[in-house]
Formats: C-alpha cells, structure tokens, sequence
C-alpha cells in the first residue's frame, strides 16, 4: 500500500544542473500536484494535473516544468537549478471527481542547491 | 483569493497540557473544504481531518478535536491532554469547490512542541 511514492529523497545539485524529480500514485488518482516547502511559508503550489494528459501553472510555477507522463506519474523538471530553488518538494494526488476528498502525500524530497 | 493564517509560528507546552492551535481563512467562496495535516519530525504529511463549510458541527477524535466557526472564519484545532508524539509542525489548508484539480491553500502552520 505504496500510496505517493517520490524519488529520490535527497539531492544536492551546483547551480545550473538540471534534474527531473519523479512521483508515482498507486491510488488510480485523476488529479496530482507539485508543492515546494520552505520555512515560514508553508506549502506553495508549483505545477498541477487535474487529470491525464493536462498542466496547469500553480502559484510558483517559475523555474519548473512538468510531465504528466502517464495516469500514475507526474515528473517536476528543474532546467537550469539555482540556489533558490533549495526547498523540500512534495508530490500529493487526489480523487479529482469529488471535491472534498484529502490529498494525499509523498515523503517529500530534499533538494539543496549549491 | 483564498488565504489561511495560522498566526502561531511555534508553541512549547509540557506534557498533558492542553494546547489550541489557531486557523483562520478567508475565502469568497460560500462552499469550500477544510483541512488540518500533521508533519512529524520525519517530515511526511499526514492528513487528519476535513470539514465542510456547510457543516458546522465540531469533531472529536480522541484527544483531537475541531471547532469550525464560520462567523469568525475559524478552524481550530485542540489536542487534550498533550503527549511528545504529537510534537510536529500543524498546517491547516483550504480548498474551494471547482470541480477539476482541487488546489489547497496552506497556513504558515504551527511548530508544536510537548516537552516531557
């Protein structure tokens, strides 16, 4: 019972790598969503897929793109990393057909930009 | 726009007290959904509850429990009789009705330690 699965769980990258962070849901979710996490600030969103084969810019899309590559996986770019971009990245999916269910949560991923 | 303020940055309480954690929203929407997560120290989000706009019933689960006051624009969150397990930081979010991709809105949240 996997649930949100994120990978990797650290990452350290100099500024200007570029990287792909991966998230798969085993919950047969429509909807997914990428959060960053700094402190103070609580959980901003950066990219979401309402359903298969659709993006949307969340509130902090600059800097990111996204891959709805397929129902269960939702892949977060980072082109061009800057330090800015250190920050925990979580993945979340939901039921997108009823609109109070929970979203739900990956274990987050831990990205340090030097 | 929706937005959702804990105003409590961190709380420090001894074991067995109670503690009330604040949630205030603002939204325009007349139907929305609540919710409070927990982040233990390993750093998971753990979804504990959701509320309704149109249900104004508090909850109680436990030694947890809810009051959503829409007057003040309120959800707050009361742990009775505080253990260390429930050390970690408290976000409270917001969501509103569309159908589509069900965006939440996060408080600042709310570092809670229980001291032994």
């Amino acid at each position: 019972n996997a649930g949100v699965t994120q990978t990797p769980k650290f990452q350290v990258l100099k500024t200007g790598q570029s990287m792909t962070l991966q998230c798969a849901q085993d919950m047969n979710h429509n909807s997914m969503y990428w959060y960053r996490q700094d402190p103070g600030m609580g959980l901003r969103l950066i990219y979401y897929s309402a359903s298969e084969g659709t993006t949307d810019k969340g509130e902090v899309p600059n800097g990111y793109n996204v891959s709805r590559l397929n129902k269960r996986e939702f892949s977060l770019r980072l082109e061009s990393a800057a330090p800015s971009q250190t920050s925990v990245y979580f993945c979340a999916s939901s039921e997108m057909a009823v609109s109070n269910q929970p979203q739900h949560f990956g274990d987050g991923t831990r990205l340090s930009i030097l | 726009a929706q937005k959702v303020t804990q105003a409590q940055t961190e709380i420090s309480v001894v074991e067995k007290e109670d503690v009330t954690l604040d949630c205030v929203y603002e939204t325009r929407d007349t139907t929305y959904y609540l919710f409070w997560y927990k982040q233990p120290p390993s750093g998971e989000l753990v979804f504990l509850i959701r509320r309704n706009s149109f249900d104004e019933q508090n909850e109680i689960s436990g030694r947890y429990s809810w009051n959503f006051q829409k007057s003040t624009s309120s959800f707050n969150f009361t742990i009775t009789a505080s253990q260390v397990v429930d050390s970690a930081v408290y976000f409270c979010a917001l969501r509103g009705p569309f159908q589509g991709a069900q965006k939440l809105v996060f408080g600042q949240g709310t570092r809670l330690t229980i001291n032994p």
